[in-house]
């Protein structure tokens, strides 16, 4: 099956710096990527839609320049969290479609803890 | 839009029994596809199994098995001999045609030794 790789798997940053999580597709090439975030115990939100060349489609109430989204090439989406605060201390994951775009394939997930 | 309700928070089941967790799901649309993930403590979403609208049969993957009532909108997942390592959280997700994934609250799942 397709491989997604997300990096890092953790990350612990002071408030108001920025960290920058990324997601690739390792042996494919995705032209859409999805973020969601996780809170524990509770479900995964879609934050936006990555699309390779073009601007990200962000879901209602997720702040656009808050969290910048990049897709410059087919295999990498990244995603930076600006001015980090500790309410942005949450479990991110990224997915990729597969190339035959019926089956979403995820990334490890990035723990994201702001202090 | 399109919904996803997962009704049973937690579930509990004996080793090498049967279980089922429900989900429903509300859309308009009449292509889309259905998912079981499960998260266990690693968090990695790994996928169950999945289920094509137009597809009257139901999915099967080894122990695993959905009952789809796409009248009902409903897309119920039975694992069967169920074992230590299908303890985790599982999530129904609905597919839409932009390519999101619309998950449900999740269900956590305990396998009793």
């Amino acid at each position: 099956g397709a491989v997604v790789s997300q990096h890092p798997s953790w990350v612990i940053c002071k408030s108001g710096t920025s960290v920058k999580i990324e997601c690739r597709s390792l042996d494919f090439q995705a032209t859409t990527m999805f973020w969601y975030r996780q809170f524990p115990k509770q479900s995964l939100m879609l934050m936006a839609t990555s699309n390779e060349g073009s601007k990200a489609t962000y879901e209602q109430g997720v702040e656009k320049d808050k969290f910048l989204i990049n897709h410059a090439s087919l295999t990498l989406s990244t995603l930076t969290v600006t001015s980090a605060h500790p309410e942005d201390s949450s479990f991110y994951i990224c997915s990729a479609d597969g190339e035959r775009n019926t089956e979403a394939f995820f990334g490890q997930g990035t723990r994201l803890t702001v202090v | 839009a399109q919904t996803v309700t997962q009704s049973q928070p937690e579930m509990s089941v004996q080793e090498a029994e049967t279980v089922t967790l429900s989900c429903t799901y509300d859309t308009s649309e009449s292509d889309y596809y259905l998912f079981w993930y499960k998260q266990p403590p690693s968090r990695q979403m790994i996928l169950v199994i999945r289920q094509e609208a137009y597809k009257q049969q139901n999915a099967t993957e080894n122990r695993f098995s959905v009952n789809f009532q796409k009248a009902a909108k409903s897309f119920s997942l039975k694992i069967s001999d169920s074992q230590l390592g299908d303890a985790a959280m599982y999530f129904c997700a609905y597919r839409s045609n932009t390519g999101k994934l619309i998950f449900g609250q999740g269900t956590t799942l305990q396998v009793k030794p």
